[in-house]
Order: C-alpha cells, then sequence, then structure tokens
C-alpha cells in the first residue's frame, strides 16, 4: 500500500492560470515533505520543500501547503507557464535530515499555450 | 562534468549477462543513493552510501550489488537478472546533515531492458 498518493496521473492547465497538484500520505509520523520536478530523459530536480512545523512555504511562484489533520500537502503554481510542464513528485521523509524519502508516483502536468 | 552522471544511459541485457551501471557525482557530497523507478511506480529507494558506507538497503534482491569506493563515485553491479529488473536506475547525491533537509540531486538515469 503506497504511503505517499498522488491520486491524479495527469493534469492540464491553460498558460497565466494556477496549477495546483495534491499529495496524500498516510503515515503521520512523516516529517518533511519534498516536491520535485522530472522532465523528460532528466532526473527529477528538487522545487520546494516544506517542514511538519509549518503549513505554508512560498517560493517565487510556487506554493506548498501542508494541512497535518488531513494529511494532505499541494503544490501551488502560479503563473503557470509552458516550461512548467512536467512530472511533479511529492516525497515525504520520516525526519527533517531525510534520507529515506517515500515518494509519489507523480503528476504529469501540461501547461498549455 | 558538473552535477550527477551516470553511466550508461541504456543498456540492455539477458538474464545470464554481468553489467555494472556507474555514478560520478561532482558536488562534493557525501552520501550516494540508488533508486529503481519502474513504470506507473513511485520512485523506489535501493540503497544509500554515508561516507562510502552503506546505512541503508530497503530489501533488495542479491541480484543487485552496490560499490561505493568513494564519496564521488558508486555503482550498482546487475548479474543473473530478471526481466522484471527492467527499469529506470536513478542515482543521486546530497550532503548528508544533522540539521537542515537533505536536498538529493539526481543524475539522469540509466534505463534498463533485462530480455
Amino acid at each position: 500500500d503506497q504511503q505517499v498518493k498522488q491520486n491524479s496521473p495527469s493534469l492540464s492547465v491553460q498558460e497565466g492560470r494556477i496549477s495546483i497538484l495534491n499529495c496524500d500520505y498516510t503515515n503521520s509520523m512523516f516529517d518533511y515533505f519534498l516536491w520535485y520536478k522530472k522532465y523528460p530523459a532528466e532526473g527529477p530536480t528538487f522545487l520546494i520543500s516544506i517542514s511538519s512545523i509549518k503549513d505554508k512555504n512560498e517560493d517565487g511562484r510556487f506554493t506548498v501547503f501542508l494541512n497535518k489533520s488531513a494529511k494532505h500537502l499541494s503544490l501551488h503554481i502560479v503563473p503557470s507557464q509552458p516550461g512548467d510542464s512536467a512530472v511533479y513528485f511529492c516525497a515525504a521523509s520520516l525526519d527533517n535530515y531525510g534520507q529515506n524519502f517515500v515518494f509519489g508516483p507523480g503528476t504529469r502536468l501540461s501547461v498549455l499555450p | 562534468e558538473t552535477g550527477v552522471t551516470q553511466t550508461p544511459r541504456h543498456l540492455v541485457m539477458g538474464m545470464t549477462n554481468k553489467k555494472s551501471l556507474k555514478c560520478e557525482q561532482h558536488l562534493g557530497h557525501n552520501a550516494m543513493y540508488w533508486y529503481k523507478q519502474s513504470a506507473k511506480k513511485p520512485l523506489e529507494l535501493m540503497f544509500v552510501y554515508n561516507f562510502k558506507e552503506q546505512t541503508e538497503n530497503n530489501s533488495v534482491p542479491s541480484r543487485f550489488s552496490p560499490e561505493c569506493p568513494n564519496s564521488s563515485h558508486l555503482f550498482l553491479h546487475l548479474h543473473t537478472l530478471q526481466p522484471e529488473d527492467s527499469a529506470l536506475y536513478l542515482c543521486a547525491s546530497s550532503q548528508d546533515r544533522t540539521v537542515g533537509y537533505n536536498e538529493q540531486f539526481f543524475g539522469p538515469g540509466t534505463r534498463l531492458t533485462v530480455l
């Protein structure tokens, strides 16, 4: 059974609009969460992270929200750009210097011009 | 070369072959990782090395044998694999810390096909 779930395999958004990617987890002991982005033929690249002591972290166009009671986090991209088209992975760790991350299956985002 | 490199990028092998995947990081990190990504499945952590010592083995079959001769290089030796081992194998590195998050930098991966 997957501990980190991304229930939308794909998402299409118009350029300039907001993209919202969702992630749910089952283990309440997870303490640290990351989002990675992956382009075809490249390895995943780190995007943004959030510690369980926070409920929001912002970096430019990217904001991650964490709802611990619901065991849910989301990544907001606004405004969305065609270059954001990629697969986005959510990952969770049991500790804040986590090396053992559990990854979700990913959501493919397509930003349409 | 910068970042994390992996060779070969593509590999096709038979079930009786022996091959090795190579990973090299040029970031001065002291932790390295092997991940496996099968089709339509999440990335699965296989092995973790800290300062050349293996600190994590996620119940990986013995037909996968990692080797970390120094902090910059990581190998994955493969022998008598099965077709279900066909996947994308990703290497990553990070600067091991006791506080602060452990951002991992990934290589481009090796696409392995076992016939």
